[in-house]
């Protein structure tokens, strides 16, 4: 079974401060990667998706890379702002189009 | 089309009673994923449907959650005998390629 962690669960930056979250997985042979922002008591919004194929995906402020081999990616934020405050959550399916969460990475950026 | 819409946002019901949720996807997404979340935690798996067929059980889904997706369009997500532990957002998802998106959650409170 694909176990995600991410890395680290809260993360508190001042404005302006670029960042890096962390996700691990164990299973390396995936098809893709998908980061999701979630807010309070809401549902999951989508931010990027990486094919397995690709090493990097850019979106905004949001790059997002991969690196199947070693079983990791990251999501790089440029310039954080107060708005970028939320829970961010990276998702990793199987074969049979089931997504494997970790149990994300909460920002909060201080004005 | 403004994207995965689940009603209710948001339901609370006795011990026993028995609750329905509704999913709408993104219309020409053949996919629809039912997913469960507590608090702190990411979304676990419950099931999967494509196209009408369900395809995919989590072992979570106990014999009192039935899922259907009647001709492939909306999907429900029935409990029966609602107990304390089902207490949690229940998510919806929709596909057509690699990247899904997710509904606004029920959040269901059993009291």
């Amino acid at each position: 079974k694909q176990e995600v962690t991410q890395i680290p669960a809260a993360l508190s930056v001042p404005e302006g401060e670029n960042l890096v979250l962390n996700c691990s997985f164990t299973d390396s042979a995936i098809y893709n990667l998908q980061w999701f922002r979630q807010d309070p008591g809401k549902g999951l919004t989508s931010l990027l998706l990486i094919q397995s194929s690709q090493r990097e995906q850019t979106s905004g402020r949001l790059n997002a890379s991969l690196d199947k081999s070693s079983g990791r990616s990251t999501l790089y934020i440029a310039a954080s702002q107060p708005g970028d405050s939320a829970t961010y959550l990276c998702a990793v399916p199987n074969t049979g189009n089931q997504f494997y969460f970790g149990t994300g990475t909460s920002l909060t950026v201080i004005p | 089309d403004t994207g995965v819409s689940q009603d209710p946002r948001h339901k609370i019901t006795k011990r026993g009673q028995n609750v329905t949720f509704r999913c709408d996807p993104i219309s020409e997404h053949n996919r629809l994923y039912w997913y469960r979340q507590t608090l702190g935690q990411g979304p676990e798996f419950l099931t999967y449907f494509q196209n009408e067929a369900q395809l995919e059980k989590s072992r979570l889904l106990s014999d009192r959650f039935s899922a259907e997706r009647p001709k492939g369009s909306f999907s429900t997500l029935e409990i029966q005998r609602t107990e304390q532990g089902d207490s949690a957002m229940y998510l919806c998802a929709s596909s057509y390629g690699a990247e899904a998106f997710f509904g606004q959650g029920t959040r269901l409170t059993v009291v």
